[in-house]
């Protein structure tokens, strides 16, 4: 009965640098989302699965940007190169199904570029 | 993405009081409104949804009313506790993205 996880829960890392960001989505929920969080700032559409393929990534900012998920269930959003401003609290959802409005976010992983 | 956002980004009630939370929107084509609440240090959680061809919809201690003639939202949150304390975000889901708001912090005075 466990919740969405997300690890690590903070990152720091230098500009420049690679890093990965992982979602474990509730058991059985086949939608798959990621938003980026800024201070103050609702959360912002980054990319959703459906299953295993990404049904829509027109969120990602750029091509430094780029999220899986293999098997359709754990995801992992990948950044290269990063950089400043892309310090902020990245958040995974699921939900149940394609089209399912009630999305269970984690707590979500808070990146911080030095 | 489309907008939404909010008239007030603070709102301080007093326990037991009722809160009312209102929201804009741009999206006509939207298909479901939800309102998520969030706490400190965690991710968001679902309130509410309700559907674009409804007026209203009440869940425990909560209604939600919309407004499609002016593309406004609320969410009134009956006899308002502390734990009710946290920032409202509404969002508009379309194609199956949200889009939220930048939210609106609820205070609860004891």
């Amino acid at each position: 009965g466990a919740g969405v996880s997300q690890t690590p829960s903070n990152k720091v890392t230098e500009k420049g640098k690679y890093v990965e960001l992982r979602c474990d989505p509730i058991s059985g929920h086949t939608a798959l989302y990621w938003y980026r969080q800024s201070l103050g700032q609702g959360p912002e559409f980054l990319i959703y699965f459906q299953g295993t393929g990404a049904a829509d990534d027109s969120g990602l900012p750029n091509d430094r940007f780029f999220a899986v998920r293999p098997e359709g269930s754990v995801s992992t959003l990948k950044i290269q190169r990063t950089e400043r401003g892309d310090s902020a609290v990245y958040l995974c959802a699921s939900s149940l199904s394609f089209g399912n409005t009630e999305a269970f976010f984690g707590q979500g992983t808070r990146l911080t570029v030095v | 993405g489309e907008s939404v956002g909010l008239h007030l980004p603070t709102l301080s009630v007093q326990e037991g009081d009722n809160s009312i939370i209102n929201c804009a929107y741009s999206n006509s084509a939207s298909d479901y409104f939800i309102w998520y609440k969030q706490e400190s240090g965690k991710g968001p959680q679902f309130i509410i949804d309700i559907r674009s061809n409804m007026d209203k919809r009440q869940g425990q201690r909560v209604t939600v009313l919309l407004n499609k003639t002016v593309k406004h939202l609320s969410l009134q949150i009956a006899a308002t506790q502390p734990g009710d304390s946290a920032v409202y975000f509404c969002a508009e889901n379309d194609f199956n993205k949200f889009y939220f708001g930048s939210g609106t912090k609820l205070n609860v005075k004891p």
